[in-house]
């Protein structure tokens, strides 16, 4: 089954502990990205990658960090978190113009 | 950027009751997508619809890209139809592809 598969799902943590949210796909798609998404703020690009050891800042990379070794892989990186960055975060992948999402990961920083 | 608006915000139905959700963009577009979002927050892919009408079940979808907008209908509601109900088109230009969402149609369908 075509998926894009995030983890944890539900995370809560302090702040300035360093943690990692992966996303893994089984779709060999070249494009992945970040999203989180705040009440009334929408869903907002972090960061994105064309293919391998190839990503570019979104619209609010601040605080984040990607890596993107293997095509399937696109690992969220959040070096010291900060309260701001509690959200609902969801990865993605394209293929031929459709985007597909993971089923979000709800992390909150205490 | 392009602009993406959805009416109406909200939505109240009886279950059994057919509804349609407006999405008007404004610019051309190649694509469209539409995604229904859960109550537990999941987005689920329902439409990827750059012209024309698809079906899938009791939902519907139809674009209209040469006047900038798509509906999607919903009949014979169900209370698992509940949730928020975006649009998304993607950005113009530039290697990054984003999309753009509207601010969705939030669908509360009573038993």
């Amino acid at each position: 089954e075509a998926q894009v598969t995030q983890n944890p799902r539900y995370l809560i943590t302090v702040t300035g502990k360093k943690l990692t949210v992966t996303c893994s796909q089984n779709m060999n798609h070249e494009y992945m990205s970040w999203y989180r998404q705040d009440p009334g703020l929408g869903l907002r690009q972090i960061y994105y990658s064309m293919n391998v050891e190839v990503t570019d800042k979104g619209d609010v990379p601040e605080g984040y960090k990607v890596s993107r070794k293997e095509k399937r892989n696109f690992p969220l990186i959040l070096e010291s978190p900060s309260p701001n960055q509690t959200s609902l975060y969801f990865c993605a992948s394209r293929s031929n113009g459709e985007l597909f999402f993971g089923e979000g990961s709800r992390l909150t920083v205490l | 950027g392009i602009q993406v608006e959805q009416s109406p915000p909200d939505l109240i139905l009886q279950e059994g009751a057919n509804s349609t959700l407006r999405c008007n963009f404004s610019d051309s577009v190649n694509n469209l997508q539409w995604f229904h979002q859960n109550p537990w927050g999941q987005l689920i892919n329902l439409f990827y619809i750059p012209s024309g009408t698809k079906q899938n079940g009791r939902l519907s979808a139809t674009t209209v890209a040469t006047e900038r907008y798509s509906l999607l209908y919903i009949s014979s509601s169900q209370t698992t139809d509940s949730g928020v109900y975006f649009c998304a088109v993607p950005n113009s230009g530039g290697s990054n592809y984003k999309l753009t969402f509207g601010k969705g149609t939030l669908l509360t369908v009573n038993p």
